[in-house]
């Protein structure tokens, strides 16, 4: 079965600084998909962004990237000029990529991250 | 950009009540999921329902759980019975496939006395 362990339970960066989150999973699969997903107070999941396993380059969103390195079975997301809007909890998420598959999503324990001024 | 809605957004209920939380999926998607999060805890999946069947469902999912989707743009959780543990957020997700990321909903907060 797959796993996802997110090991710091919870982080805090200085406004426009910058800040890595760590995630590893475990699977004997070579097709996945991850995710990270930003769940402010409201509790409203959001998704963050999305990597494919099979693609090499690590995905970015505006200030949001990861590095994936897929030997190792690591998917940080490093946020870069840090806002108070960026206080949340974050999860990291495992998804099959498999013939059949249902689609769902295995997360990990989540990350809370505080911006401070 | 549509959304997935679910109402309520709070709903309080004594222990050994019945509650059924509603889902309003994205009206294209095919895939529809229920997750539960307890407060301060990880998300945990409970079923996924695809062509009018459970496609797959966590030990959580026990017979205390239902899934129906009644008239082709609601889908509904029934929970039978229940428990002061049952207290959590509930969230409803969606997709067009299964290699698409999910589309949340915003959540129901179930509060057991």
């Amino acid at each position: 079965a797959q796993t996802v362990t997110q090991s710091q339970p919870e982080m805090s960066v200085q406004e426009a600084e910058t800040v890595t989150l760590s995630c590893t999973y475990d699977t004997s699969e070579n097709n996945y998909y991850l995710f990270w997903y930003k769940q402010p107070p409201s509790r409203q999941m959001i998704l963050v962004i999305r990597q494919e396993a099979y693609k090499q380059q690590n995905a970015t969103e505006n200030r949001f990237s990861v590095n994936f390195q897929k030997a190792a079975k690591s998917f940080s997301l490093k946020i870069s000029d840090s806002q108070l809007g960026d206080t949340a909890m974050y999860f990291c998420a495992f998804m099959r990529s498999l013939t059949g598959n249902t689609g769902k999503l295995i997360f990990g324990q989540g990350t809370t991250l505080q911006v401070k001024p | 950009e549509p959304e997935v809605t679910q109402t309520p957004s709070h709903q309080v209920t004594q222990m050994g009540q019945e509650v059924i939380l509603r889902c309003v999926p994205i009206s294209n998607h095919l895939y529809f999921y229920w997750y539960r999060q307890i407060l301060g805890q990880k998300v945990e999946f409970l079923v996924s329902f695809y062509n009018n069947e459970i496609s797959e469902k966590s030990e959580i999912f026990d017979d205390q759980f239902s899934v129906e989707r009644p008239d082709g743009s609601n889908f509904t959780l029934k929970i039978r019975s229940t428990k002061l543990e049952d207290s959590a957020m509930y969230f409803c997700a969606s997709k067009v496939n299964p290699e698409d990321r999910p589309f949340f909903g915003p959540g129901t907060r179930l509060t057991v006395l």
